[in-house]
């Protein structure tokens, strides 16, 4: 199984700041990587696959980097709706595996 | 556009069993495998279930395997999670989610339902 290391476990930024959150595998997943968003209440939601690719309707102030096993989320200007908890997840192989989650907070 | 509603969450006690539902539309859900994902309170993520889109390839996390069941009924856009042998760390909301892309055997999971509670509790 491979698993997903995700850093800081808390991430505390002000609005307007950058947000820089780490995903890390234990093996190597090439690309294959997702960031998902999941807000108080609700499902998570898919922001980035092909470790870089937004999805439909995600705003251009997020994007993401890294191959491998070293992956990053940057968020360039967190907005009120940006508060919340995001996982990396790896879909390399079978049984995707999810990062324990990275909670960005005011 | 993409919509999947979760049924059959509740709270059951330990030992029984209960079926989970999705109904799924805006898409050809007959294109596409699907999953099972769970949230037990105030944790992440954990996957348990894919179903390919033809219904001929299954896989289970090590957790439920031998007491979940995915299935799929693509004439009814519907998909379904059997549990049984309910314990109390079962307890959690339990998501389906559609991967992506089509015609595929696929972890990305591009749309989630909202999700059903389920709690195990004598």
């Amino acid at each position: 199984e491979i698993v997903m290391t995700q850093s800081p476990a808390t991430l505390s930024v002000s609005p307007g700041e950058r947000a820089t959150l780490s995903c890390r595998a234990s093996q190597s997943v090439s690309s294959n990587l997702a960031w998902y968003q999941q807000k108080p209440g609700q499902a998570p939601r898919l922001l980035i696959f092909g470790a870089s690719t937004r999805a439909t309707g995600i705003p251009a102030r997020f994007s993401g980097s890294g191959s491998g096993t070293e992956f990053t989320l940057t968020i360039s200007s967190l907005q009120s709706e940006d508060f919340a908890v995001y996982y990396c997840q790896q879909y390399s192989n079978w049984l995707g595996t999810f990062g324990q989650g990275t909670k960005v907070e005011i | 556009q993409v919509h999947l509603v979760e049924s059959g969450g509740g709270v059951v006690q330990p030992g029984r069993s209960l079926r989970l539902s999705c109904a799924a539309s805006g898409f050809t859900f007959n294109s596409y495998a699907m999953h099972w994902v769970r949230q037990a309170p105030g944790k992440g993520l954990e996957w348990l279930a894919i179903i390919s889109y033809d219904e001929n390839d299954h896989n289970y996390a090590d957790s439920v395997k031998g007491r979940f069941t995915i299935s799929r009924d693509n004439s009814k856009k519907t998909l379904f999670l059997q549990m049984d042998g309910l314990t109390s760390e079962d307890t959690a909301i339990y998501y389906c989610a559609k991967g992506r892309p089509a015609y595929t055997t696929t972890w990305l999971l591009d749309y989630w339902g909202q999700g059903t509670l389920v709690i195990v509790s004598s």
